[in-house]
């Protein structure tokens, strides 16, 4: 298994552009976590689905955030639009109900 | 908040000596992990040990759990420069899924 891929490894971009991250989960793991790192605050959980479905989104901070898991092996995390105060390390993680596995990490710099 | 804090904040011993970490944490739990992360790259799953188990052990890896003072410690025996990382504890609530990380211990092992 190739593990928790998520994409792109990298994104600089604007203030007030969109950013999508993308996340392929481990097949057969049905919790799927959206995490956001950074030094200031540690890591911080945004939201996590279920079979899918987002069971608690309480962690997102602000309405210009949102994330959907359309199918079992895919998931984004949008921010629209962005600001710099966004600039983070935000990783997934899935995982079928012991130890997460967590993906790479996408480093997000908003200038 | 469910998150736990890690203490020391920051280690540095020499290789072969032995690492300890701690982590308080504030509420109830059903289980408590702890994570390695290497400089730039996403956590990595040591072990997990539950609400009913008082010590566990993985390889040069030995965890304690102590419920009545909230509290969990990190052993790492024989250190190695390889060892070298920041470690996460992660705690549940009680009726979710859902981990909440601490701050971490960043741990150097000189060589």
């Amino acid at each position: 298994d190739a593990g928790v891929i998520q994409s792109p490894r990298h994104e600089v971009t604007e203030m007030g552009q969109e950013v999508t991250l993308r996340c392929k989960p481990i097949s057969g793991h049905d919790y799927l976590f959206w995490y956001r790192q950074t030094m200031m605050r540690g890591l911080e959980l945004l939201i996590y689905f279920n079979n899918n479905v987002p069971i608690d989104d309480s962690g997102m901070p602000e309405d210009r955030f949102s994330a959907k898991m359309p199918n079992a092996s895919f998931s984004t995390l949008k921010i629209q639009p962005s600001e710099p105060r966004d600039s983070a390390v935000y990783f997934c993680a899935s995982t079928q109900g012991t130890g997460y596995t967590f993906g790479s990490g996408t480093r997000l710099t908003v200038v | 908040s469910q998150q736990g804090e890690e203490d020391p904040q920051a280690l540095s011993i020499q290789e072969g000596e032995n690492a300890t970490m701690n982590c308080s944490y504030k509420t109830s739990i059903n289980n408590l992990q702890w994570y390695r992360q290497n400089s730039g790259r996403g956590l990595v799953h040591l072990i997990l040990i539950r609400s009913n188990e008082r010590e566990k052990h993985s390889g040069r890896l030995r965890v304690t759990l102590d419920t009545s003072k909230k509290s969990s410690s990190l052993l790492i025996t024989a250190s190695r420069a390889a060892d070298t990382a920041s470690y996460f504890c992660a705690t549940d609530k009680n009726t979710g899924n859902q981990f909440y990380f601490g701050t971490g211990t960043s741990l150097t092992v000189i060589p």
